[in-house]
C-alpha cells in the first residue's frame, strides 16, 4: 500500500523567511509519480508540480523549489522569501499503478506580515 | 481554457435525504475523480470514472455512487445521508489512460448534513 506522510501539521513563519515543507512516501511500485498541491482558503486544490520516479532532478520555479531524493523517499518543497499569499494548506501526493492519488494529511502554512 | 467546474457550491440537506453533486471536466479530459475532504480526515479517494465506466472505487459504502455521461461530465450521488457525510467534495479531471497524468481539481461542493 502507498502512504504519504507530512509530519508537519502547521508551520508559522514571518514574511520573507524561507520555509521547507517535508514529504515522505512509501511504495513498492518502481514507477510512481509525486505531486504537490496548494489549497488556499477558497478550497480549490491548485496543482504545483509533478515528478516521476525516474527523474530525481531538483526543480526550481520562481520562489518555489522541490528536492526529490529516492534514497530517503522524500520529496520536500521549499518556499524562498515567503509571502502572505503563500498562506495555504499544502498537500503532497503520490500515484503508483492503481491510478488512485494518495494524499498526505497536509501542512498548514501561515505567513505573517 | 475553463477549468474543472462543480455545482452547486454549497448544499444543505437533512439526514436521510439524497444529495447530487455535479462536475464538468476540463475540455479534452476523459477521466473524472471524486474525493471527500472531511474535517480531520484529509482527502479520501471516492471514485474514478473514465470513458463512462467506473474504474476504481475507494473505501466508501455503496450509498456513494455516481456516473459519467457521454460528454464526460459526472454526477456523484450520496443516498441516505448521514451527519458524517458533511464534507467538501472535490472533483478532479485528467487526460486519462496516461501513466501518472496530473489531476486538476475544481472548487468543490461543500455538503452540510443537518
Amino acid at each position: 500500500a502507498q502512504k504519504v506522510t507530512q509530519a508537519q501539521t502547521e508551520i508559522s513563519v514571518v514574511e520573507k523567511e524561507d520555509v521547507t515543507l517535508d514529504c515522505v512516501y512509501e511504495t513498492r511500485d518502481t514507477t510512481y509519480y509525486l505531486f504537490w498541491y496548494k489549497q488556499p482558503p477558497s478550497g480549490e486544490l491548485v496543482f504545483l508540480i509533478r515528478r516521476n520516479s525516474f527523474d530525481e532532478q531538483n526543480e526550481i520555479s520562481g520562489r518555489y523549489s522541490w528536492n526529490f531524493q529516492k534514497s530517503t523517499s522524500s520529496f520536500n518543497f521549499t518556499i524562498t522569501a515567503s509571502q502572505v499569499v503563500d498562506s495555504a494548506v499544502y498537500f503532497c501526493a503520490m500515484k503508483g499503478g492503481s491510478e488512485k492519488l494518495v494524499f498526505g494529511k497536509g501542512t498548514k502554512l501561515t505567513v505573517n506580515p | 481554457e475553463a477549468g474543472v467546474t462543480q455545482s452547486p457550491t454549497h448544499l444543505i440537506k437533512t439526514r436521510g435525504q439524497q444529495a447530487t453533486l455535479r462536475c464538468s471536466p476540463i475540455s479534452g479530459h476523459t477521466s473524472v475523480y471524486w474525493y471527500q475532504q472531511a474535517l480531520g480526515l484529509g482527502l479520501q479517494f471516492l471514485l474514478w470514472y473514465d470513458e463512462g465506466e467506473e474504474r476504481n472505487r475507494g473505501n466508501f459504502p455503496p450509498r456513494f455512487s455516481g456516473r459519467q455521461f457521454p460528454n464526460y461530465s459526472s454526477e456523484l450521488n450520496v443516498n441516505a445521508l448521514e451527519l458524517e457525510d458533511s464534507a467538501l467534495y472535490l472533483c478532479a479531471s485528467s487526460l486519462g489512460r496516461v501513466d501518472g497524468d496530473t489531476q486538476y481539481f475544481g472548487p468543490g461542493t461543500r455538503l452540510t448534513v443537518l
